[in-house]
């Protein structure tokens, strides 16, 4: 089965910071990688996604991931952290007809 | 667009009682799918309907957990008898098509039913 893991719980950041939160997957095939945010109480907003074609990939809220191959990972990346970036994150991998879900990571951007 | 509707948004019951739980998704959305998120992990898929036939229900737990999609729009995912390993959150989402092989279709969440088993 196709599957990801974030190894870090939390990720603390101050307001203006790069922020960085990791995912490194396992594959049989090509990888379809997704990132989710889900602020509190409410569902899980899609944020960007990896099908193919350039490893930089940019989405939603000023957020970008690097697929890399060889290092077997999908990091999410932000270049200036926002307060109102703080909220869960999940990295998710398709894994035929499903999305499998990491834990997830809880982003905490410090004033 | 109207997004994904679930209700309730939180339900407290007592192990061995029934719960259910409803979800609308976005119009023209004929992919269905219900997640279980227990705290501290990621949503887990239950099932998964395309219109009203279920494509995956692979890790529902079927000899407590139900779930219909009659006229392929609403759905409702019951459970009869809750245990205390059952208190989590919902989530319905839903897509424009299945995530074949060769497509992606994003998935639109809902914001979940907060289910507590005392």
């Amino acid at each position: 089965a196709q599957s990801v893991a974030q190894p870090e719980d939390q990720v603390n950041v101050a307001e203006g910071n790069p922020l960085t939160v990791k995912c490194t997957y396992s594959v049989s095939g090509n990888p379809y990688l997704f990132w989710y945010v889900q602020y509190p109480n409410r569902g899980l907003q899609f944020l960007l996604k990896y099908i193919t074609g350039d490893n930089l990939v940019k989405g939603s809220y000023g957020f970008e991931a690097e697929f890399n191959k060889s290092q077997t990972s999908f990091h999410l990346k932000k270049p200036s952290a926002l307060v109102s970036d703080s909220a869960l994150y999940f990295c998710a991998v398709r894994d035929w007809d499903r999305l499998a879900f990491g834990k997830g990571n809880q982003v905490v951007v410090i004033p | 667009e109207a997004g994904v509707a679930q209700s309730p948004r939180y339900k407290i019951i007592e192990k061995r009682q029934s719960v259910a739980f409803w979800c609308n998704p976005i119009s023209g959305h004929a992919t269905l799918y219900w997640y279980q998120q227990i705290l501290g992990q990621g949503p887990k898929l239950l099932i998964q309907f395309q219109n009203n036939g279920v494509v995956d229900d692979s890790q529902l737990p079927k000899d407590r957990f139900s779930a219909e999609r009659l006229k392929g729009v609403d759905s409702t995912l019951k459970i009869q008898p809750a245990k205390l390993e059952d208190s989590a959150v919902y989530l319905c989402a839903s897509s424009f098509l299945p995530m074949g092989e060769r497509a992606y279709n994003e998935q639109f969440f809902g914001p979940g039913t907060r289910l507590t088993v005392l």
